[in-house]
């Protein structure tokens, strides 16, 4: 099925490991986005990248790192975990469409819970 | 800076109910404006959404939201609310045409009573 797909579902890390956040998705998006979510808060943007080859840090990047790999691929890296990451995660991608950089709209995928203890 | 403030954490509605909820926007120019729903474990689907035109948008599964620019809201709105529809739901403005990022409100939990 068409869409974005995200591994792990579920990690524990303890803190000061690291690890990666794998994202992909086969819509042929050019713009893909991990947001974290926690309890009354929202989403908040980690980190997206607009196009094949750029990234940009969003609200949160502290503690994180991200690769774009090739255009369907999207990943992001804890390098050293701290208890603050617990959090599930959300990869997205979004695409153009005409003149207006208008966007027809975000698939998310289904997250990733993390839990550092 | 751009904002979503969603001034209910918690509503709870019976089944066959209307249902209605808030969102209200800070945002210099004119918004991108989304409504997303997201049910226990599961990741966010889009219910509808507001780029320009015709102020009121119809969505899926029934939902509705205004767009009214005075009041810098875009209110979400079912008239019958069906014991499915509980779930969370996600407020978000677009930050930029050029790059999509989203600014999420921090979310509505919708509980159905029998």
């Amino acid at each position: 099925n068409a869409g974005v797909t995200q591994t792990p579902k579920f990690q524990v890390l303890k803190t000061g490991q690291s690890m990666t956040l794998q994202c992909a998705q086969d819509m042929n998006h050019n713009s893909m986005y991990w947001y974290r979510q926690d309890p009354g808060m929202g989403l908040r943007l980690i980190y997206y990248s607009a196009s094949e080859g750029t990234t940009d840090k969003g609200e949160v990047p502290n503690g994180y790192n991200v690769s774009r790999l090739n255009k369907r691929e999207f990943s992001l890296r804890l390098e050293s975990a701290a208890p603050s990451q617990t959090s599930v995660y959300f990869c997205a991608s979004s695409e153009k469409r005409g003149q207006g950089l208008l966007r027809v709209g975000y698939t998310f995928g289904s997250g990733t819970r993390l839990t550092v203890v | 800076a751009q904002s979503v403030t969603q001034p209910d954490i918690h509503i709870t509605v019976s089944e066959g109910a209307s249902l209605e909820l808030r969102c209200n926007y800070s945002y210099g120019a004119t918004p991108y404006l989304f409504w997303y729903v997201q049910s226990p474990g599961q990741g966010l689907q889009l219910l509808l959404k507001y780029f320009s035109g015709d102020t009121l948008v119809q969505g899926i599964k029934g939902f509705e939201a205004e767009f009214k620019r005075s009041q810098s809201s875009f209110n979400l709105r079912k008239p019958s609310v069906h014991w499915s529809d509980a779930a969370e739901y996600f407020c978000a403005v677009a930050r930029s045409s050029n790059t999509g990022k989203l600014i999420f409100g921090q979310g509505t939990t919708l509980q159905v009573k029998p």
